[in-house]
């Protein structure tokens, strides 16, 4: 079936630090691939989105670009911030059926002023 | 726009008893309404799929008559969990699509069963 796998974390920096979260995923066709955020206490946001292979999403400086070769979709951010400290997830929409969301199982970013 | 809500936000109960949670959609008719469970530090977990007027669709290994969904209108929906024992303890996450488009989530719903 299709499933999402994401880095484990949780994963600390300092601020202004380089930030990448690592997304791999296995479906079947090609499906729209998301990472959402979650922070504290409050359910997910839309980060940002592609929809076919070679999309790039970006929003509030993040950006993930779809790669078929790889099946991936790796998070980056260039500098990161302190409000940046969250829960991300990277998840698929199945492209059959129900169109329902897989998602990976979080990374923790936590991030030090 | 595209806000979904989430009722109660927290909610306490004791072991036996039944607890409603409702989510709306705020500012859109949502076709079809999801129902996630997410335990801590875990990645949500869909439970079942809703369309307005229909029965849900529950995934696999969902007690459909433990976690009771009504979608009656194309702005709520509720998810009744019954008879709740400590191991329903969870963050319940409700999202809305309008047609089958993007999903947008509520805020959750921490129940505590003690």
């Amino acid at each position: 079936g299709n499933s999402v796998t994401q880095m484990e974390g949780p994963v600390t920096l300092s601020e202004e630090a380089f930030l990448t979260i690592n997304c791999t995923y296995t479906a079947t066709g090609y499906p729209s691939l998301f990472w959402y955020v979650q922070y504290p206490g409050e359910g997910l946001q839309l980060l940002l989105k592609a929809t076919k292979a070679d999309d790039k999403g970006s929003n509030k400086g993040f950006e993930a670009t779809y790669r078929k070769e790889t099946t991936s979709f790796h998070l980056e951010k260039g500098s990161v911030q302190v409000s940046d400290s969250a829960v991300y997830f990277c998840a698929l929409k199945e492209i059959q059926g129900a169109q329902k969301l897989v998602f990976g199982q979080g990374t923790r970013l936590t991030i030090n002023p | 726009g595209a806000v979904v809500s989430q009722h109660p936000s927290r909610v306490i109960c004791k072991s036996g008893t039944s607890v409603k949670i409702e989510c709306r959609s705020l500012d859109f008719q949502a076709t079809t309404m999801f129902w996630y469970r997410q335990f801590p530090k875990q990645s949500l977990m869909l439970m079942a799929t809703s369309n307005e007027g229909s029965k849900a669709t529950y995934e696999q290994g969902v007690e459909k008559d433990k976690f009771l969904i009504n979608h009656a209108s194309l702005t709520l929906s509720t998810l009744t969990v019954t008879s709740a024992h400590p191991e329903d303890s969870s963050f319940y996450i409700c999202s809305a699509s309008p047609q089958y488009n993007e999903q947008f989530f509520g805020p959750g719903t921490r129940l505590t069963v003690l």
